[in-house]
């Protein structure tokens, strides 16, 4: 129950494509949705982030939509670029006892120029 | 504001071994975790630190131990190190009662057990 499930494992999408990488859930407490993006060699990194009190959050090209009754959530990249090639985590936590992170398995996006 | 700063980068060990990895919190922050992310995987919680008392714990036996410092700096151990030790460890440092996690991560210290 405390898994976070992420797809798909790669993706490859063309430079100016929308990327998509889905994540679902299974645990009702969490109420905080997390995405991180991680370049090799260097630690994730904060991308955007969603509470279950809203359906969509925009920040410039990443979009975070979150279906809670699916108790699913997707990363958008809109117009991708090479330089977003990296790994993608989301993630869920709970705000009550430890700042713990559930971490899905990743996906690798490669963005060809 | 200086970032969560880890060492060493890398190391080698054999197994049985035991292994101490440390950690500089961000500016600011006064918790710290760790978390092992093995080769293609998600990073794991191993544990968090909060005024200087273990304040959650993954599943990881008890041979993975940490202290907090007054600084909010961090150390993990690892006693008696096996084959699947090997990975990247990553410390994070957040801040109690932000009303959000935020985590901010290091780059991490790659173990090879061997």
């Amino acid at each position: 129950q405390q898994q976070v499930k992420q797809s798909p494992q790669s993706l490859i999408v063309q430079k100016g494509g929308i990327s998509i990488i889905n994540c679902a859930y299974e645990n009702t407490a969490f109420d905080y949705f997390p995405w991180y993006q991680q370049f090799p060699g260097k630690g994730p990194a904060l991308l955007i982030a969603i509470r279950p009190d809203v359906s969509e959050k925009k920040e410039g090209r990443f979009t975070i939509s979150f279906n809670k009754s699916a108790k699913q959530f997707s990363l958008h990249i809109m117009d991708s670029q090479p330089g977003d090639s990296a790994t993608y985590f989301c993630a869920a936590s709970m705000h009550q006892g430890a700042q713990k992170l559930v971490f899905g398995q990743g996906t690798r996006l490669t963005i060809n120029p | 504001e200086t970032g969560v700063t880890q060492s060493p980068t890398h190391l080698i060990k054999t197994r049985g071994q035991q292994v101490t990895l440390r950690c500089s919190s961000q500016s600011g922050h006064n918790t710290v975790s760790w978390y092992q992310q093995a080769l293609g995987q998600g990073p794991q919680f191993i544990f968090q630190y909060y005024r200087e008392e273990e304040n959650g714990r993954g599943n990881f036996p008890p041979r993975f131990s940490g202290l907090q410092f007054p600084n909010y700096s961090s150390e993990l151990n690892v006693n008696a190190l096996e084959l699947d030790d090997s990975a990247l460890y990553l410390c994070a440092s957040g801040r109690q009662g932000s009303g959000a996690n935020v985590l901010t991560f290091g780059a991490g210290s790659r173990l090879t057990v061997l």
